[in-house]
């Protein structure tokens, strides 16, 4: 069956774009998760998402990270006025269970590099 | 310090060995231990989950959880060049907020053939 899917895989951006990170997530999951992971580190948990509503943003790095998820299923990761230290994979996740750590599915990320 | 800490190796070892990888954590409030398998280029898979201390056996994997100390473990037994990955664990507390993954940095394991 079809697991997590993010799109672009791949994307370059110079400093100070905005980019616009997609993630297509297990249909019928209600919860989706973006995660950032660096260069050699573990993923860092962003903002989560239950249905349509951001239930935590706790994660996201500044004010020029915004994530949506408008109708309860895909959901963007925008990132404003990009810079070097956003250069990262930035990973999707969802679940079928509500607020839970278990079973979170992960897509197979967008590396972001940052020029 | 971070809140979860693991050795990012390298490990090398050769087929068939026993591999162990392992991580100390320093939320007492942790209560979800899990490990996740990470090919190159590929998102982490869930391999093993436990709650709280205790051992728990998936076919060639077992993992341990010593509350006590703060230390999981992870055991491969006849390791396989397939199982050349980067292996993190990952840890959640109980209540609020506990869909909130907080990873180690991962240990990047080769099993050569």
């Amino acid at each position: 069956g079809a697991g997590v899917s993010q799109s672009p895989r791949y994307k370059v951006a110079k400093r100070g774009q905005d980019v616009a990170l997609r993630c297509d997530p297990i249909s019928g999951h209600v919860s989706l998760f973006w995660y950032q992971q660096a260069l050699g580190q573990g993923p860092e948990f962003l903002t989560y998402f239950q249905n349509e509503a951001q239930l935590d943003k706790s994660g996201l790095p500044s004010d020029r990270f915004f994530a949506e998820r408008p109708e309860g299923s895909v959901s963007t990761l925008k990132i404003q006025r990009t810079q070097q230290e956003d250069s990262a994979v930035y990973l999707c996740a969802s679940s079928i269970l509500e607020q839970s750590s278990y079973e979170q599915y992960f897509g197979p990320g967008t590396r972001l590099t940052v020029t | 310090q971070k809140e979860v800490e693991q050795d990012p190796g390298p490990l090398s070892v050769p087929e068939g060995a026993i591999v162990s990888l392992n991580c100390t954590y320093s939320n007492s409030a942790f209560q979800y231990f899990m490990w996740y398998r990470q090919y190159s280029r590929k998102g982490p898979e869930l391999l093993m989950y436990t709650y709280s201390s205790g051992n728990k056996e998936d076919g060639r994997f077992t993992a341990q959880v010593d509350k006590s100390s703060k230390y999981i473990s992870l055991f491969i037994r006849d390791s396989q060049p397939s199982d050349s990955a980067t292996y993190l664990c990952a840890m959640s507390s109980s209540g609020a907020g506990s869909y909130q993954l907080t990873f180690g940095k991962g240990t990047k394991l080769s099993v050569i053939p």
